[in-house]
């Protein structure tokens, strides 16, 4: 079963935009993570948020966490087209070890 | 450092035949999983290993899925025999003790005709 919902499911952008997805989860965490995931390639970790903060920052990345929502957010800055991937949630389901991840969002950045 | 190391990186092979994919994980990472995607899907676990311990097998199908780990190091996927629905995408991954972030390797894409 997968625990998180990315949305939007796809989105298409120019170079130089911002891109905001989305990431609902259903239990507690411990915590939540991103990875994104070029095409034919594996997941690579993007950043880690642990329940009891609310922002954490890392270059151009910025991920936000609403534990009383259940969701968070990515916000990519000034977009490249190297970010155009599938990128993806993945909570510590009910704070297991297990990792549960959505379905991703898949982001086209268009030069 | 390098990274999850998986092999092969395609195959295709015939409905009812036997496949095996082989992983070996980032060197001094205990923890090791195989988890399977479909298609627009994001990853679901199949099996996790703890050194050479199975420790949550319980997405693994075990009438057609196997899988091995001997001396907690690299780690062989099996599957016999191969169903069309097996088609997908696996991928191994790995993790050292109490490290929340997992590494992937490239997958293996499986087709079975």
């Amino acid at each position: 079963s997968q625990q998180g919902e990315e949305d939007p499911q796809a989105l298409s952008i120019q170079e130089g935009e911002n891109a905001t997805m989305n990431c609902s989860y259903k239990t507690s965490i411990n915590n939540l993570q991103w990875y994104r995931q070029n095409s034919g390639r594996g997941l690579v970790h993007l950043i880690l948020i642990r329940s009891n903060e609310r922002e954490k920052h890392s270059g151009r990345l910025r991920v936000t966490l609403d534990t009383s929502k259940k969701s968070s957010s990515l916000l990519i800055t000034a977009s490249r087209a190297a970010d155009t991937a599938s990128y993806f949630c993945a909570t510590d389901e009910g704070g297991s070890e297990k990792l549960v991840f959505g379905k991703g969002t898949k982001l086209t950045v268009n030069p | 450092e390098a990274g999850v190391v998986q092999s092969p990186r395609y195959k295709i092979i015939e409905k009812k035949q036997p496949v095996a994919f082989w992983c070996n994980p980032i060197s001094g990472h205990n923890t090791l999983y195989w988890y399977l995607q479909n298609l627009g899907q994001g990853p679901e676990l199949l099996i996790r290993y703890e050194n050479e311990e199975a420790v949550d097998d319980s997405q693994l199908p075990k009438d057609r899925f196997s899988a091995e780990r001997l001396k907690g190091v690299d780690s062989t996927l099996k599957i016999q025999p191969a169903e069309l629905g097996d088609s997908a995408v696996y991928l191994c991954a790995s993790s050292s003790r109490r490290q929340e972030t997992q590494y992937f390797g490239p997958g293996t894409r499986l087709l079975v005709l």
